[in-house]
């Protein structure tokens, strides 16, 4: 298993374009994650979802947008860069919220906007 | 404010002895809570978890204490190894009306481990 695969891991935006972070999952979970990490932060919740079609905002979804048409695909989209978006990404993914069960993390993508 | 936070942001400990992290939380309503390590560029690692109806859990090296009178967390690693060096994140989960929440995190510990 590849576990979850988020590209790309790195780029660099100019201020009002728009891109689109992929993450993937082969573990057949449920529940998927798109959290930032600011330098020297915890991690924030940007958007959730809870199985295909679903999707839910976390803490800080404005200027995101999500979608989920199947099980394995969550890609998180930027329409209109901002230099607050700067950031580390990490796509997440578990079989459950909790419980036992833990949640596996992408590699991270690191976004800068300029 | 944040639910989760915690009461050291760096840690540095003499390779061999034993590492304490601690981490504080305010919602009586967590039910479940995970210590992550995150090397530099790196995702979170999952360590261990604990449930609400225990009060300690062991793994290799590391154990994790409950203590919900005081809503206090804390992570223990033995013989602490440069290998350990990494940023720690504590995180909850929320049990709501209409079931759990998503994890919350802490802003994390920096172990440095010292040769």
């Amino acid at each position: 298993n590849a576990g979850v695969t988020q590209t790309p891991k790195f780029r660099i935006l100019k201020i009002g374009q728009s891109m689109t972070l992929q993450c993937t999952q082969d573990m057949n979970h449920n529940y998927m994650y798109w959290y930032r990490q600011d330098p020297g932060m915890g991690l924030k919740l940007i958007y959730y979802s809870v199985g295909a079609g679903i999707t839910d905002k976390g803490e800080v979804p404005n200027g995101y947008n999500v979608s989920r048409s199947t099980t394995e695909d969550f890609p998180l989209r930027l329409e209109l860069a901002a230099p607050s978006q700067t950031s580390v990404y990490f796509c997440a993914s578990s079989y459950s919220w909790a419980s036992g069960n833990t949640i596996y993390f992408g590699e991270g993508s690191w976004l800068t906007v300029v | 404010g944040e639910s989760v936070g915690l009461h050291l942001p760096t840690l540095s400990v003499q390779e061999g002895d034993n590492s304490i992290i601690n981490c504080a939380y305010s919602n009586s309503a967590s039910d479940y809570f995970i210590w992550y390590k995150q090397e530099s560029g790196k995702g979170p690692q999952f360590i261990i978890d604990i449930r609400s109806n225990m009060d300690k859990r062991q793994g290799q090296r590391v154990t994790v204490l409950l203590n919900k009178t005081v809503k206090h967390l804390s992570l223990q690693i033995a013989a602490t190894q440069p290998g350990d060096s990494a940023v720690y994140f504590c995180a909850e989960n929320i049990r709501g009306n209409s079931g759990n929440t998503p994890l919350v995190f802490g802003k994390g510990t920096r172990l440095s481990v010292i040769a």
